[in-house]
């Protein structure tokens, strides 16, 4: 069965970096993108953008444009997504979640990784 | 940006009843639309794609309807295990997300 396995937790400081993974299985990895999605406490759902993981290729938020990068590594099946210069608002669960392209709705979804930032 | 506005932000019912969950886009999204429901400490679930179409194992009490800018989620005989909150998405120009309604026990 499709799986999407994310790793744990972090706590990061105001200003950090955060790289979270989302390794794939049960399907052909590179055939469907990667989304990373991120939910504040108690609040709604904010996509951040999504990874070809076939061509590397990707699409950001604007409001993440120069802050974020998503990579892949085939030879693992794993998607990474690193946000730089935390802010508190950053503060979420960080969700990966498939979609074929176009039309672009989530079918599979990853745990979800709890990003904690302090000061 | 497409903005997605659900309505109401919550709902009362009870088991058994029938609900409408309604999703307005500010512009046309054709029928690229889909819903989830997300239950505490899970991640969300898709229940309907392309406006009106259900996912794989989701029951037929939960359908989908609307095209255009005006959109809906019907819960037949609410079962126990459906009192959730309920986004909606549109995936024509970005992607955004409405802010969700939360289907909560009367």
């Amino acid at each position: 069965q499709v799986q999407l396995v994310q790793s744990g937790a972090e706590v990061k400081k105001t200003g950090a970096s955060v790289k979270v993974s989302c390794k794939a299985s049960g399907y052909g990895f590179i055939g469907h993108y990667i989304n990373w999605v991120r939910q504040a406490p108690r609040q709604g759902l904010e996509w951040v953008g999504w990874i070809n993981p076939n061509s590397g290729g990707t699409n950001y938020e604007q409001k993440f444009q120069g802050r974020v990068t998503m990579t892949r590594d085939t030879s693992t099946s794993t998607a990474y997504m690193e946000l730089n210069r935390l802010t508190s608002d950053d503060a979420a669960v960080y969700y990966c979640a498939t979609c074929s392209g176009t039309p672009c709705y989530f079918e599979y979804w990853g745990q979800g990784t709890l990003v904690t930032v302090s000061s | 940006e497409i903005v997605m506005t659900q309505a109401p932000v919550t709902l009362s019912a009870s088991p058994g009843e029938r609900v409408t969950l309604s999703c307005r886009a500010s512009q046309i999204i054709s029928i690229n639309l889909a819903w989830y429901q997300q239950k505490p400490g899970q991640a969300p679930r898709l229940l309907i794609f392309g406006a009106s179409a259900r996912a794989t194992g989701i029951p037929a009490r939960f359908s989908g309807s609307g095209s255009g800018t005006e959109f809906t989620l019907t819960i037949n005989s609410l079962q126990s295990e459906d009192f959730a909150v309920y986004y909606c998405q549109q995936h024509e120009l970005g992607i955004t997300f409405g802010q969700g309604t939360k289907l909560e026990t009367k």
